[in-house]
């Protein structure tokens, strides 16, 4: 079973840009969740989605958005970007929402802000 | 809100030592609780979760984790460390039976000298 895949793997963007970044979950898996990893901050949740609705939420500005599609794709908008947003962005997936098995991780577009 | 505390955030040890990380978290309901591990260069990949029932759980490569309710802790423990453990230990915590998001701690970078 292939794992969860994320695209691209590296991305360069300016102060001021917008980036979309693609997440394809664990065959079977309906839940799709997003992290930002950084250095100082550590591993921090982003948000949740199911059946193409956002389910959970982290404290994060507007500017992060994501969408799910009908064969449980996501994406991860981020606009206006920051120096700050620069970070490793995982995708994780599981079964259901509200489920209590792990949840299973890509392994991460690496986004870097000039 | 739920936190997690890993207070150790460098371990070096010789190979065939003992190796204990501690992890803390601050929720007063029912939780479940995971360590993964980031090797260099790779995914997060899951090492072992509690959910209920035996306190001590086994996971992958020899690694177990006991949980101490009374303690708030989750502390991960192998008995004879590998050159090949060298890698980052995240624990993390996922509340109300996973209605809440996961939250990591800081993590534990472990480094096992040959």
């Amino acid at each position: 079973k292939a794992g969860v895949t994320q695209t691209p793997r590296y991305l360069i963007k300016t102060r001021g840009q917008q980036v979309t970044l693609s997440c394809s979950p664990i065959s079977g898996h309906r839940s799709v969740s997003w992290y930002q990893q950084t250095p100082g901050q550590g591993l921090q949740f982003l948000f949740e989605y199911f059946s193409e609705t956002q389910r959970n939420k982290g404290n994060f500005p507007g500017r992060f958005s994501g969408r799910q599609f009908s064969n449980s794709r996501s994406e991860m908008n981020v606009s206006t970007l920051e120096l700050g947003d620069s970070a490793l962005y995982l995708c994780a997936s599981r079964d259901l929402p509200y489920s209590n098995q792990p949840q299973h991780f890509g392994d991460g577009t690496r986004l870097s802000i000039l | 809100a739920q936190s997690v505390s890993q207070h150790n955030h460098h371990v070096i040890l010789s190979e065939a030592a003992s190796l204990e990380l501690g992890c803390n978290y601050s929720y007063g309901g029912t939780v479940n609780l995971f360590w993964y591990v980031q090797y260099p260069g790779q995914h997060l990949q899951l090492l072992l979760k509690y959910f209920s029932g035996d306190p001590l759980v086994k996971g992958i490569k020899g690694f177990e984790a006991e949980f101490i309710k009374s303690k708030f802790s989750f502390n991960l423990r192998k008995p004879s460390v590998q050159w090949s453990d060298t890698a980052e230990y995240f624990c993390a915590v996922n509340a109300d039976t996973g209605r809440r998001a996961l939250t990591f701690g800081s993590g534990t970078r472990l480094q096992v000298q040959p």
